[in-house]
């Protein structure tokens, strides 16, 4: 069985600046997928960012990226330029190769809270 | 495109009444999932099913639950004779396929909350 840990129960940074939130999960898969969600206040769950397991080159998207170490079995999700609308529980979620029983099912670690301060 | 629509937003249970959520996929997707994230936790997953087929349960409890997505209407997540631990947020979520050629992205719905009192 897959496991996701984010050791992070709470974080914190200033507007404008840079953070990162720590993902490791543990696998024996060697064809997965990797994701970051977030889910605000208003607990709508959110896609922040997806990695395939066989790129080597780490997802980005806008001011979201990810720091992707297969051997390591860590994903970390760096978030640049810190806005208040980043304010939100981030999940971390691994995804097996999709199959018959499987399909797109998630395992998701137990979040870490970004507060952004102004 | 309405995205995936979960309801009721909000619903109140006394002990040992019974919980119905109702969840409609996006359009044109075929696979759901059911989702429950007690009160400061993740997401822990419940259930898969395709149109009038269950095709993993493993995560869902093996009493008082039970999940149907019948071939018209909506996929159904029902809880029997609830208790206070059932108190929580379940969410929906749903796929255009199981995604051989890649990883199909899940898009959830913005939950129910289960408060049963």
């Amino acid at each position: 069985a897959q496991t996701v840990t984010q050791s992070q129960p709470e974080m914190s940074v200033q507007e404008a600046e840079t953070v990162t939130l720590s993902c490791t999960y543990d696998t024996s898969e060697n064809n997965y997928y990797l994701f970051w969600y977030k889910q605000p206040p208003s607990r709508q769950m959110i896609l922040v960012i997806r990695q395939e397991a066989y790129k080597q080159q780490n997802a980005t998207e806008n001011r979201f990226s990810v720091n992707f170490q297969k051997a390591a079995k860590s994903f970390s999700l760096k978030i640049s330029d810190s806005q208040l609308g980043d304010t939100a529980m981030y999940f971390c979620a691994f995804m097996r190769a999709p199959g018959e029983t499987s399909g797109s099912r998630l395992t998701f670690g137990e979040g870490t809270q970004l507060t952004v301060n102004p | 495109n309405a995205g995936v629509m979960q309801n009721p937003r909000h619903l109140v249970r006394r002990r040992g009444q019974e919980a119905r959520l109702r969840c409609s996929p996006m359009k044109g997707h075929s696979h759901v999932y059911w989702y429950r994230q007690l009160p400061e936790e993740g997401l822990k997953f419940m259930v898969y099913l395709q149109k009038e087929n269950i095709i993993d349960e493993s995560g869902m409890p093996k009493e008082r639950f039970s999940a149907e997505f019948p071939k018209e209407g909506p996929s159904i997540l029902r809880i029997q004779q609830v208790v206070r631990g059932d108190s929580a947020a379940y969410f929906c979520a749903s796929s255009l396929d199981r995604g051989l050629l890649g990883a199909n992205v899940l898009t959830f719905g913005a939950g129910s909350r289960l408060t049963v009192l």
